[in-house]
């Protein structure tokens, strides 16, 4: 059974600061590690991607992959409100397929 | 780019009847498209996998003949929920995947459908 495990939270920040969310997950053979914001009643949306290890930045996130700990997480530095959702870790396999987390939920607080 | 349509995005229906839903990949050529479910408060999970031109892949402990799904072309992908019952009520999100650049696999989600059965 392929898991992903996130905490659920609710983590809340202050405006400005940095949210740390993190992710692991249970099967050696994923490939390809995703973190998608899903705002309440909708669809989720594509934030990072990161296929190797490290960090991979994009503006005000940073995604740092860690295979040996089977370990993924998100930083998103000087948090605004408008970052407050849930977000979803999803891993994929040689399959193709997505496995998700059940999300944290962040709250930025102004 | 990337951008995937579903229809309705919202539908309320009575118990027993059928559902359809649409999803479309509006400027790309899906080879496979994805139907998730999403329970309030859930992640999302996924009911099935379906290729253009072949029979949809469905995962453990979904129906195919409640959920059927039909993938006629590169651009559109439909979920019939058959004989549906309030506990089918749920968001429905499909997404679409192409091969992008060097290799990789992206999906894009569609805005998701909301099904309320009474």
């Amino acid at each position: 059974q392929k898991e992903v495990e996130q905490n659920s939270g609710p983590l809340s920040v202050p405006e400005g600061a940095i949210a740390s969310l993190n992710c692991t997950y249970s099967d050696r053979g994923s490939q390809s590690f995703f973190w998608y914001r899903q705002y309440s009643g909708k669809s989720p949306e594509l934030i990072m991607f990161i296929y190797s290890n490290g960090d991979k930045e994009d503006g005000r996130f940073t995604a740092q992959l860690n295979k040996a700990s089977q370990y993924v997480s998100l930083l998103i530095r000087d948090s605004q409100p408008s970052d407050s959702a849930t977000y979803l870790c999803a891993v994929r396999g040689s399959n193709y397929k997505l496995t998700f987390g059940k999300g944290t939920l962040l709250t930025v607080n102004p | 780019g990337a951008v995937v349509s579903q229809h309705p995005s919202r539908v309320i229906c009575k118990s027993g009847t059928s559902v359809k839903i649409e999803c479309r990949s509006l400027d790309f050529q899906a080879t496979t498209m994805f139907w998730y479910r999403q329970f309030p408060k859930k992640s999302l999970m996924l009911m099935a996998t379906s290729n253009e031109g072949s029979k949809a892949t469905y995962e453990q402990g979904v129906e195919k003949d409640k959920f059927l799904i039909n993938h006629a072309s590169l651009t559109l992908s439909t979920l019939t929920v058959t004989s549906a019952h309030p506990e089918d009520s749920s968001f429905y999100i499909c997404s679409a995947s192409e091969w992008g650049l060097a290799g990789s696999y992206e999906q894009y989600f569609g805005p998701g459908t909301r099904l309320t059965v009474t």
